[in-house]
């Protein structure tokens, strides 16, 4: 899976849109990208994915640049219970891919 | 709530001892995944199995063994346990190739 790359950490204040940057040059065709939280010492939990078109749900809005190489995940209206470490993963997705989790971006949002 | 369940949450334990960690999966989902989560090595892929078979393996100690029963859920057996396996245990499911889904993990403690 490609490697990617991510700013350790940021701040954001409540109420206001948080945009993560996240790196991921060596990005393959057919490697979809991934965005994962955890909070404190919760389980990951599952945000969104996109292949190459920009993507929304009801949590987060994902957007790909057209060369893939990158990547920003929007939450909108960020809330403290949205401080976390937010994971940007790539991957294939088959039966045998797991997960590779690098450091991830920490999250802080601010009253 | 992610619709995978771990047990127990909490687990102390003493070295030399052998502990049994618990996953149920999503109702439909056929892969688990086990993943450690320690402070100096951040999250990392231990072992895949997908309908019963063993499918992917990554850092799993030798001292370390799952296996996934017909029922689809899964455990993973830890032996000899040593003061560094000390970590969170979290487990996820998928359908076949797809989006996974964590549990709420296990924390263990050797003493």
């Amino acid at each position: 899976d490609a490697k990617t790359t991510q700013p350790p950490s940021m701040d954001c204040a409540e109420g206001r849109a948080a945009n993560l940057p996240c790196n991921h040059s060596t990005i393959s065709g057919n490697e979809y990208v991934y965005w994962y939280r955890q909070i404190h010492s919760q389980g990951p939990q599952y945000i969104i994915h996109g292949l190459k078109n920009n993507e929304t749900n009801e949590m987060a809005s994902l957007i790909i640049t057209e060369d893939r190489k990158s990547s920003t995940l929007i939450l909108p209206h960020a809330t403290l219970r949205d401080t976390a470490v937010y994971y940007c993963i790539v991957r294939v997705n088959n039966a045998g891919n797991m997960l590779t989790f690098g450091g991830g971006t920490r999250l802080m949002v601010k009253p | 709530d992610s619709g995978v369940t771990q047990t127990p949450k909490h687990l102390i334990t003493a070295t030399g001892q052998r502990v049994t960690l618990r996953c149920s999966p999503r109702s439909g989902d056929l892969s688990v995944y086990w993943y450690q989560q320690s402070l100096d090595q951040g999250l990392q892929f231990l072992i895949q199995y997908y309908n019963g078979e063993e499918r992917a393996k990554g850092n799993i100690l030798e001292r370390f063994s799952a296996q996934q029963f017909p029922d689809l859920h899964s455990e993973l057996n830890l032996s000899s346990l040593e003061l560094g396996d000390s970590a969170l245990y979290f487990c996820a499911s998928s359908v076949a190739t797809g989006t996974q889904y964590f549990g709420p993990g296990t924390r263990l403690l050797v003493l």
